[in-house]
């Protein structure tokens, strides 16, 4: 199965920063490439989709960008309802599988 | 809107067996593929079981194959996930999700599953 590797497990930042997630695969994803955000108590919501597409009602101060085997989720400035656990997913192939997350949190 | 409420968790011993269910609600139900992605307490998420939107084509991940099984009825727009053998490491809260070509729209708020003695 696909490895996902997220980097790093935890940044610290202050609201209106700039927040830059990474997520590497184990071998090649294409574009299949999708970003997740879970806050406390709540089940995941889909960001973003096949690398760097936003999903409905997402804010545009969120992108992704990658393809292969490196991907990146980029929030451009903090707002207080961003800080959460990010999760990337692959989906190119069986089974789907999930990163180990990166947890943005207020410095 | 789409709603999806899982119901069946709770405490079961090691060995034991336990049946979710997935009341789905706010879509053709039976059009879509349906899941179920799992997350152990302060863990990160698993991909545990698909089924075809027909019901007919299911696949596991291998830590569940051979003691869950997935299923649909869309006369009821419920999907059920029976599991037996149960271990402490099943231990997590089962969400149900709506997904295509596995890219998870929306998902349910989950249900609790403990295995322990």
């Amino acid at each position: 199965e696909i490895v996902l590797t997220q980097s790093p497990a935890t940044l610290s930042l202050s609201p209106g920063e700039r927040a830059t997630l990474s997520c590497r695969a184990s071998q090649s994803v294409s574009s299949f490439l999708a970003w997740y955000q879970q806050k406390p108590g709540q089940a995941p919501r889909l960001l973003m989709y096949d690398a760097s597409n936003r999903a409905p009602g997402i804010p545009a101060r969120f992108s992704g960008s990658g393809s292969g085997t490196d991907f990146t989720l980029t929030i451009s400035s903090l707002e207080p309802e961003d800080f959460a656990v990010y999760y990337c997913q692959q989906r190119s192939s069986w089974p789907p599988t999930f990163g180990g997350g990166t947890k943005v949190e207020i410095k | 809107e789409v709603q999806l409420v899982e119901s069946g968790g709770g405490l079961v011993q090691p060995g034991g067996s336990l049946r979710l269910s997935c009341a789905a609600s706010g879509f053709i139900f039976s059009t879509y593929a349906m899941s179920w992605v799992r997350q152990a307490p302060g863990k990160g998420l698993e991909w545990v079981s698909t089924i075809s939107g027909s019901g007919d084509a299911s696949n596991y991940a291998d830590s569940v194959r051979g003691r869950f099984t997935i299923s649909r009825d869309n006369s009821k727009n419920t999907l059920y996930l029976q599991m037996k053998s149960l271990r402490a490491e099943d231990t997590a809260v089962y969400h149900c999700v709506k997904e295509k070509l596995w890219l998870v729209d929306y998902w349910g708020q989950g249900t609790l599953v403990t295995v322990s003695s």
